[in-house]
């Protein structure tokens, strides 16, 4: 059981816009930054969203990403074949005192 | 180019150890908090423990705490974790990865070791 709720899986169309959800609570998304991560078939995670909604260099604006609250969004627009992998929502946990992420959402493109 | 390569995963009976390394280049070292996570064969990923820049601020996973030490040598640019009373449910990939800044998340990561723990 994650600390961080995000849906199992999502799916859409090439050239759809899709978006998934991540849920925490006060103590990680609610008094911290939110980070996302892609992780296609077979390889390390890339980081694809920093600081809830800032795009690491070389990540297309095709990615987006917002907070508010104690839950976050990942928006992905122009859907491509390329952006099937699984998608991870991080933060820092003030009770933990450590990184939680989220069980991860597995995007299929149709 | 920045660069991280971990080494010594491999198959491990339970209660026995490890020593994972992770070598970095292409940037510097000393000036970056970095991490190690893992992730359990077809699981997520779980973020497992952090160490500052100098090696004197440590965060641990509960899963983990009290077994596990990390620690870093900044002259050879090596980060570790020590992996001590080993269970089944340790068995996974370990990545190890560059803190990018507090709240901006991992920007590089290395190509993961495995730790298979089995009798």
């Amino acid at each position: 059981q994650s600390v961080l709720t995000q849906p199992p899986s999502a799916s859409g169309t090439p050239g759809q816009r899709v978006t998934m959800s991540c849920s925490g609570g006060s103590s990680n998304i609610g008094s911290n930054t939110v980070n996302w991560y892609q992780q296609l078939p077979g390889t390390a995670p890339k980081l694809l969203i920093s600081n809830s909604n800032q795009r690491p260099s070389g990540v297309p604006d095709r990615f987006s990403g917002s907070k508010s609250g104690t839950s976050a969004s990942l928006a992905i627009s122009g859907l491509q074949s390329e952006d099937e992998a699984d998608y991870y929502c991080a933060a820092w946990d003030d009770s933990l005192n450590g990184v939680v992420f989220g069980g991860g959402t597995k995007l299929t493109v149709l | 180019e920045v660069q991280l390569v971990e080494s010594g995963g491999g198959l491990v009976q339970p209660g026995g150890s490890l020593r994972l390394s992770c070598a970095a280049s292409g940037f510097t070292f000393t000036s970056y908090a970095m991490t190690w996570v893992r992730q359990a064969p077809g699981k997520g990923l779980e973020w497992v423990s952090a160490l500052g820049p100098t090696g004197g601020t440590t965060y641990y996973a509960d899963s983990v705490k009290g077994r596990f030490t990390i620690s870093r040598d900044n002259s050879k640019n090596t980060l570790f974790l020590q992996m001590n009373s080993l269970r089944p449910e340790d068995t996974a990939v370990y990545y190890c990865a560059r803190n990018r800044g507090y709240g901006y998340g991992y920007d590089y990561w290395g190509q993961g070791t495995l730790v298979s723990v089995s009798s």
